[in-house]
């Protein structure tokens, strides 16, 4: 079973440019996870999806970052301008629909993200 | 809001010692506590506990909940260099189905 696959896997960029993330899921998982790691510390959860629709973006700083799922299944993040405190590790995580009890999580190997 | 404070921040240990690690946390709709092991890459799940006293193992890993006193330990015998790793404790809670709030981790290291 192949996992969940993650592009770029290294981006360095200047503050205040632009820079976007792919996360392709695990086939058959309907719910998808951004998370940003900044270094020492634990993942921190920016969007998680249902098929298509948000079901918790309150972490997401949405003057800055934005993300999309069209079709239920690929899913980017965007960030626009970057600032220097974005600089951290971006982890894309799937699992199967949630249905009033946790399904386990299967994290990709992250983009880390350097902003000068 | 959820939170999870994990202890000691790193550990440097030998080859062969035991070592627990903590996690704490607080939380107001508790579903499930989960430890992963984060190498250089993403993190891998290693056990998610929903009952308190009930101890999972696997291999020289285990870990227990205590729900009353809210805390779980994650314990490691004969430690080896490739179980050096960050070990992340994660809490499934609040009215949000699968999302996690992870601790700090806990950075180990093993020395031959």
């Amino acid at each position: 079973e192949a996992g969940v696959a993650q592009s770029p896997r290294y981006k360095i960029i200047e503050k205040r440019q632009s820079v976007a993330f792919w996360c392709n899921p695990i086939s058959g998982h309907a719910t998808l996870y951004w998370y940003q790691q900044i270094l020492g510390q634990g993942p921190k959860l920016l969007i998680q999806f249902q098929n298509n629709g948000v079901v918790d973006d309150s972490q997401l700083p949405k003057d800055r970052f934005s993300a999309e799922r069209l079709k239920g299944v690929d899913s980017t993040l965007k960030i626009q301008p970057a600032k220097l405190e974005d600089s951290a590790v971006y982890l894309c995580a799937s699992s199967l629909l949630t249905s009033g009890r946790y399904n386990e999580q299967f994290f990709g190997p992250g983009t880390r993200l350097t902003v000068l | 809001e959820d939170k999870v404070v994990q202890s000691p921040l790193s550990l440097v240990v030998h080859e062969g010692d035991t070592v627990t690690l903590n996690c704490s946390y607080e939380v107001t709709n508790f579903r499930s506590l989960l430890w992963y092991k984060q190498e250089k890459k993403a993190p891998t799940f290693l056990f998610m506990l929903t009952s308190s006293g009930i101890e999972k193992k696997s291999g020289r890993l285990s870990s227990i909940l205590d729900k009353k006193e809210l805390f779980s330990i994650l314990n490691i015998t004969a430690t080896q260099t490739g179980d050096s790793a960050i070990y992340l404790c994660a809490l499934a809670g609040g009215t949000s189905y699968g999302k996690l709030t992870f601790g700090q981790g806990t950075i180990l290291t093993v020395h031959p």
